[in-house]
């Protein structure tokens, strides 16, 4: 047990579904996050939330929309993916946002996607 | 965004053995992280590094933050079947936490 819970652990879709990826953390953290960890791949930054509100969206296409109605729970909404977006998606949260010392990152066991 | 590179990419040990990854930065960094990830697994926090030629032990790892806060190191002595996976430096810039590419470790019995 993380702390922080993602589902579904694994996903298929195809390029034309809308499919969403949800997280939802229970140790009370201010910040959230979503990762994309690709095969040879460094973990790439997709999107960072503080208290509810965005504050970085790492360049990402539009076809990923993140959403975080509350501080407890973050979503990243799919739709007409492409096959190179097939990878393991990571949420994170942390106490503070990590601009903050002593903020690490506690992760959930990820949703690893394949778009066909 | 800041940037690290991580060496090396691969290593392969007999159990044992040591091991050590270095992480570099062209620039001064605040703090580092570090954090370890098992084969199907998720990455872990493992500790944070502050202040310059920091040392810090947990069990058989060593961390070290280097004097001018460039670059960082972990040190693992006589290597077990359970340190397999790879292990991550990450670095703060803003509000973003920027990962390593990682050194994957093999450890073989």
């Amino acid at each position: 047990e993380t702390g922080v819970t993602q589902t579904p652990r694994h996903l298929v879709m195809g390029m034309t579904n809308k499919k969403s990826l949800k997280c939802e953390q229970h140790l009370g953290h201010n910040a959230m996050y979503w990762y994309k960890q690709s095969a040879k791949k460094p973990l790439e930054l997709m999107f960072v939330y503080s208290l509810e509100e965005r504050v970085e969206n790492n360049s990402v296409p539009s076809r990923f929309s993140p959403e975080c109605p509350n501080s407890s729970h973050l979503f990243l909404h799919l739709h007409t993916l492409q096959p190179e977006d097939s990878a393991l998606y990571l949420c994170a949260s942390s106490p503070q946002p990590v601009s903050s010392y002593n903020s690490p990152l506690h992760f959930g066991n990820g949703t690893r996607l394949t778009v066909t | 965004g800041q940037q690290v590179m991580q060496i090396p990419q691969y290593q392969h040990v007999q159990e044992g053995e040591d091991f050590t990854t270095y992480c570099n930065s062209s620039t001064t960094l605040s703090n580092i992280q570090w954090y370890k990830q098992r084969p199907g697994g998720h990455p872990v926090f493992l500790i944070q590094l502050v202040k310059s030629g920091e040392v810090k032990k947990q069990k058989r790892l060593t961390f070290q933050f280097g004097e001018a806060k460039k670059n960082s190191s972990l040190h693992i002595t006589a290597t077990q079947t359970t340190d397999v996976g790879t292990y991550f430096c990450a670095v703060t810039s803003g509000s973003r936490l920027t990962f390593g590419e990682g050194t994957q470790l093999t450890v073989n019995p």
